[in-house]
């Protein structure tokens, strides 16, 4: 079975500074990652993924993440932060032999005017 | 473009009482998830389908019975409603595992007294 660990449940950074929220992953198998985004009282929505190729993957809203093999991670970063990035943010894998999504447990991030 | 369709969106029930969650989707999605997210728990799979007519139990289950009958549709029920049961709770469907994302549906919030 797959496993994520998101580092730090709470992330509070000031406006205009780099967000970086952690995830690391376990897998027996090559994994395919996700990150979501969940904004207040909606569900979750796509941010970025990586699946196969290259391993620094831009997403939507200036977003981006690396894929590193031997540190089995998969950090979601974002060099300014706006206000409008305040929300709980997930990371995924799926595992293709069990038919399932793994969910981390979220970071909440905070931006500070 | 509708997606992930969840009905109701808010209900509170009574301890011992029963209910039935709808999920629709409209992007002829094989693969269908229920997922419940509590604080600091990030989402828990409760069951998931393949293909219609099929179910599977995830992570927990317990309490929560469900069926696809159509392939567009997957019901979660709750037999006897527990307060344990209170959380918000999160429909997904994906064309298949691996390298396409899930798509999720706005959520229900379920308050069990």
């Amino acid at each position: 079975a797959q496993s994520v660990t998101q580092l730090g449940s709470h992330v509070s950074v000031s406006e205009g500074a780099l967000v970086l929220l952690r995830c690391n992953y376990s897998s027996s198998v090559p994994p395919y990652l996700f990150w979501y985004v969940q904004y207040p009282n909606q569900g979750l929505q796509l941010l970025l993924k990586y699946t196969t190729g290259a391993t620094l993957v831009k997403g939507i809203n200036g977003f981006e993440a690396e894929f590193k093999k031997s540190e089995t991670s998969f950090h979601l970063t974002k060099p300014s932060a706006h206000m409008s990035d305040a929300a709980e943010y997930f990371c995924a894998v799926s595992d293709p032999n069990f038919n399932k999504f793994y969910f981390g447990s979220g970071t909440k991030l905070n931006v500070k005017p | 473009n509708a997606g992930v369709t969840q009905t109701p969106k808010f209900r509170v029930l009574k301890t011992g009482q029963s209910m039935t969650l709808l999920c629709a989707q409209d992007m002829n999605h094989e693969y269908m998830y229920w997922y419940r997210q509590d604080p600091g728990m990030g989402l828990r799979l409760i069951h998931y389908s393949v293909g219609e007519g099929t179910t599977a139990k995830g992570e927990v289950p317990d309490g929560y019975n469900v069926s696809r009958l159509k392939k567009q549709n997957f019901l979660l029920g709750l037999e006897s409603a527990a307060p344990s049961q209170t959380s918000v709770y999160f429909c997904a469907s994906s064309r298949a595992t691996g390298t396409t994302e899930a798509f999720f549906g706005q959520g229900t919030r379920l308050t069990v007294v």
